[in-house]
Parts: structure tokens; sequence; C-alpha cells
């Protein structure tokens, strides 16, 4: 079975400050996509950013980058000059082969981070 | 610009008592799901669809039933509510099954079983 694991129930960083959240996972598969979501207070889940693992070069979405590391099936978010709004739950999510061509996304528990003014 | 709708967003039930939960997208998605999120688990998969007519298991099936009538609605049902049901529900959406697909989320049901 794949497995998803984020280590960090609950991070906290300084407004302006970076910081980085764990992941792991474990698969057989050598070709696939990470997602990392985020889950404010409002509760909506909003899709952050994603890799592709064939790609060399690590995902960026403005302040928003990875850290994937293939080979130690690590993939970290790094949340660069943090502001308030980003206080949120933050999942990673990796596909999971379904059947019938079909991938359907297994989530890590989450980390919580708080950003303090 | 709707994108993932559920209704209601709220509920409170009594045991035993049943209700449907209803997710409908309007962005022509082949596939769609129902998780639930409970403190300290992430989401867990119910149940989904890979296309109108077909539902399948996912990891927590047991107690609630699905449907998928049309392409644009998926319907989860409580027939006998239990405590242990009281979660958060979420309803995702994706074009199709490949594994480089994002799911599109709803903005969840609180469902509360007294």
């Amino acid at each position: 079975a794949q497995t998803v694991t984020q280590s960090q129930p609950e991070m906290s960083v300084q407004e302006a400050e970076t910081v980085t959240l764990s992941c792991t996972y474990d698969t057989s598969e050598n070709n696939y996509y990470l997602f990392w979501y985020k889950q404010p207070p409002s509760r909506q889940m909003i899709l952050v950013i994603r890799q592709e693992a064939y790609k060399q070069q690590n995902a960026t979405e403005n302040r928003f980058s990875v850290n994937f590391q293939k080979a130690a099936k690590s993939f970290s978010l790094k949340i660069s000059d943090s502001q308030l709004g980003d206080t949120a739950m933050y999942f990673c999510a990796f596909p999971t082969y379904s059947g019938a061509g079909s991938y359907q996304l297994t989530f890590g528990k989450g980390t919580k981070l708080s950003v303090i003014p | 610009n709707a994108g993932v709708t559920q209704t209601p967003k709220f509920r409170v039930l009594k045991t035993g008592q049943s209700m449907t939960l209803l997710c409908a997208q309007d962005m022509n998605h082949e596939y769609m799901y129902w998780y639930r999120q409970d403190p300290g688990m992430g989401l867990r998969l119910i149940h989904y669809s890979v296309g109108e007519g077909t539902t399948a298991k996912g990891e927590v099936p047991d107690g609630y039933n699905v449907s998928r009538l049309k392409k644009q609605n998926f319907l989860l049902g409580l027939e006998s509510a239990a405590p242990s049901q009281t979660s958060v529900y979420f309803c995702a959406s994706r074009l199709w099954g490949g594994s480089n697909q994002p799911q599109h989320f709803g903005d969840g049901t609180r469902l509360s079983i007294l």
C-alpha cells in the first residue's frame, strides 16, 4: 500500500520568515505526480503546487516551492516570506493507482501551520 | 464559475435518521469523490465514481451509499446515521483519472450526529 507521511502535526513561523513542511511517501512507481493542498480556516481545499516526478527541476509558485528528492521519496514544501494568510492546514497528496487506468489521491494527515505576527 | 458545490453546508441529525448529501460540478469532470475529514486523520476516501452510472468503494465505505445517475451529480447517502459518522465531508472532482490531475474540492459539509 502506498502511504504518505507528514511528520510535523503542527508548526509555527514568524511573519516574513521561511518555513519548510516535510512529506515522505512510499511507492514502487517511477513516474508520478505529487501535490500540496492548503486548507485555511474557511475549510476550502486549495491546490498550492504540483510536482512531476520525472522533472529534475523543483516546482515553484510565487512564494511556494518544493524540495523534491526522488531517491529519498521526500517532497517538502517551502513557504518564503510567510504571510498571515498562510495560516492553514497543509496536506501532501500522492496519486494511488486504483485500477482501470484511474488514480485517486492519498493524503497525509496534515501539518497545521500558524503564522505569528 | 461555481466549480464544485456541496449542499447542505451544515446539518445536525439524530442517530438512526437518514440523509443525502449532494455534490454538483459544472466542469464536465468524469471522476468524482467523497471524503471524510476527522481530526488527526486527514482526508479518507469513502466512495468514488469514474463516470456516470459507476461507483466504487474507497477506504472507509461502511455505512454509506452513493449514486451517480447524472455526470454532474454525486450523491452520498447515510441510511441510518451513527455518532461515528460525525465529520466534515468533502466532495471532489477531476477531469479524468490520470496521476497528473489535481482534484477540485467543494467547501465541505459539517455533519453532526447526536
